[in-house]
């Protein structure tokens, strides 16, 4: 079936490492990917996102590459900061619908 | 700046009781789409409506939960009778256009508590 796959979380990193979160995906044929964020007690917002194969998504220092061989779109980012804390969540779209399908998210906490 | 609104923020029932949530989309976006969101999990859509009409609720549990977007504005989605299980935040997103791959905007959520 669309199904989005992310690694468990929570990933815990100090300040200016370097991060990456995985996100696999199935799917029949090329669906557009996202990377949404949750800060503690808000909505969903955009991060990024890519429409087709080998785009490269990139905000606020965030990046994805769309890679079809390996059906994957991970999140990097080279130096996170504590106001990154929030959970990270990789979606695709489903059907004709524009329908998203989320993954189960990734819980990032940066400390000092 | 133009935002999805929804009411509550939070609400507290008991089970067995009915409980309702508003949205307020986006002025002009014509898609809005109800998720429900249970702690620890990703958003999994309940229903979408394309104006007035209902595109796709394939995963609304019918015999509990009804969703209306009579005007083809606002939206309201109710539980009736809430149980246990249905605690869980709520989102509303809206959206301008299901062509060109236009973002879907998200409002804050409505955390539901069954007690």
């Amino acid at each position: 079936g669309n199904s989005v796959t992310q690694m468990e979380g929570p990933v815990t990193l100090s300040e200016e490492a370097f991060l990456t979160i995985n996100c696999t995906y199935t799917a029949t044929g090329y669906p557009s990917l996202f990377w949404y964020v949750q800060y503690p007690g808000e909505g969903l917002q955009l991060l990024l996102k890519a429409t087709k194969a080998d785009d490269k998504g990139s905000n606020k220092g965030f990046e994805a590459t769309y890679r079809k061989e390996t059906t994957s779109f991970h999140l990097e980012k080279g130096s996170v900061q504590v106001s990154d804390s929030a959970v990270y969540f990789c979606a695709r779209l489903t059907g004709g619908g524009n329908k998203l399908t989320f993954g189960t998210g990734t819980q990032l906490k940066v400390e000092l | 700046e133009a935002e999805v609104a929804q009411s509550p923020r939070y609400k507290i029932t008991e089970k067995s009781q009915a409980v309702a949530f508003w949205c307020d989309p986006i002025s002009g976006h014509a898609t809005l789409y109800w998720y429900r969101q249970i702690l620890g999990q990703g958003p999994e859509l309940l229903v979408q409506f394309q104006d007035e009409s209902v595109v796709d609720d394939s995963q609304l549990p019918k015999d509990r939960f009804s969703a209306e977007r009579l005007k083809g504005v606002d939206s309201t989605l109710k539980i009736q009778p809430a149980e246990l299980g249905d605690s869980a935040m709520y989102l509303c997103a809206s959206q301008g256009s299901l062509t060109g791959n236009t973002e879907a905007f998200f409002g804050q959520g409505t955390r539901l508590t069954v007690v």
